[in-house]
């Protein structure tokens, strides 16, 4: 089955700055790569994601890399504010209605004011 | 995207009692729903899949007789999780899988579930 490695497990960045979190994926049948925030408490929310016919993809602050044949991804937030402050899962799956998410651990990003 | 609720928000209850938890998909019709489990400071873990009108299909290692899945109609599933002990304390979060060219799971608000 697929398994999916995410680093770090935390991240401190100054406001201002940019945050860089990093997943692997085993299985190369994969081809959808989502990313959730989840904020203290609540459910996980879907902030970006993409397909693996495309290798980038933005909106506004964040932006998410595919590398297929490397199998990673990466998920990246600019000028990052107080509010950016959560945990951050990517996942993986191979795209179909039904098929299953597989997650990676999580990064905790806190941004200092 | 797909808005999905849950009910209760969170529960307190004794051990050995039953806990039922529901996940409703408000505006999309889902012929399968997803039931995580959440323990603290970790990640998401699929416990079952919710399929309307069948039986639900569990991972390994899930307890098909202590989780009771019901997916009663395209907007309703239910997770009853029967004879409750400590270790069962956890963030039981339900999502919906969306179709139409892609795949994309929306996630409910999550039911913190605390038994003493």
């Amino acid at each position: 089955g697929e398994n999916v490695e995410q680093h770090p497990s935390t991240l401190s960045v100054q406001e201002g700055d940019s945050a860089v979190i990093k997943c692997t994926y085993s299985d190369s049948a994969s081809n959808y790569f989502p990313w959730y925030k989840q904020e203290l408490g609540k459910g996980p929310q879907l902030i970006i994601d993409i397909r693996s016919n495309v290798g980038e993809k933005k909106d506004q602050r964040i932006a998410v890399t595919l590398n297929k044949t490397a199998k990673h991804f990466s998920l990246h937030i600019t000028e990052t504010q107080p509010e950016d402050s959560a945990v951050y899962f990517c996942a993986a799956s191979e795209g179909n209605a039904g098929n299953m998410l597989t997650f990676g651990g999580g990064t905790r990003l806190m941004v200092k004011p | 995207g797909a808005v999905v609720s849950q009910h209760p928000s969170w529960v307190i209850c004794k051990s050995g009692t039953s806990v039922k938890i529901e996940c409703r998909s408000l505006d999309f019709q889902a012929t399968t729903m997803f039931w995580y489990r959440q323990f603290p400071k970790q990640s998401l873990m699929l416990m079952a899949t919710s399929n309307e009108g069948s039986k639900a299909t569990y991972e390994q290692g899930v307890e098909k007789d202590k989780f009771l899945i019901n997916h009663a109609s395209l907007t309703l599933s239910t997770l009853t999780v029967t004879s409750a002990h400590p270790e069962d304390s956890s963030f039981y979060i339900c999502s919906v899988p969306t179709s139409g060219g892609g795949f994309v799971q929306f996630f409910g608000p999550g039911t913190r579930l605390t038994v003493l």
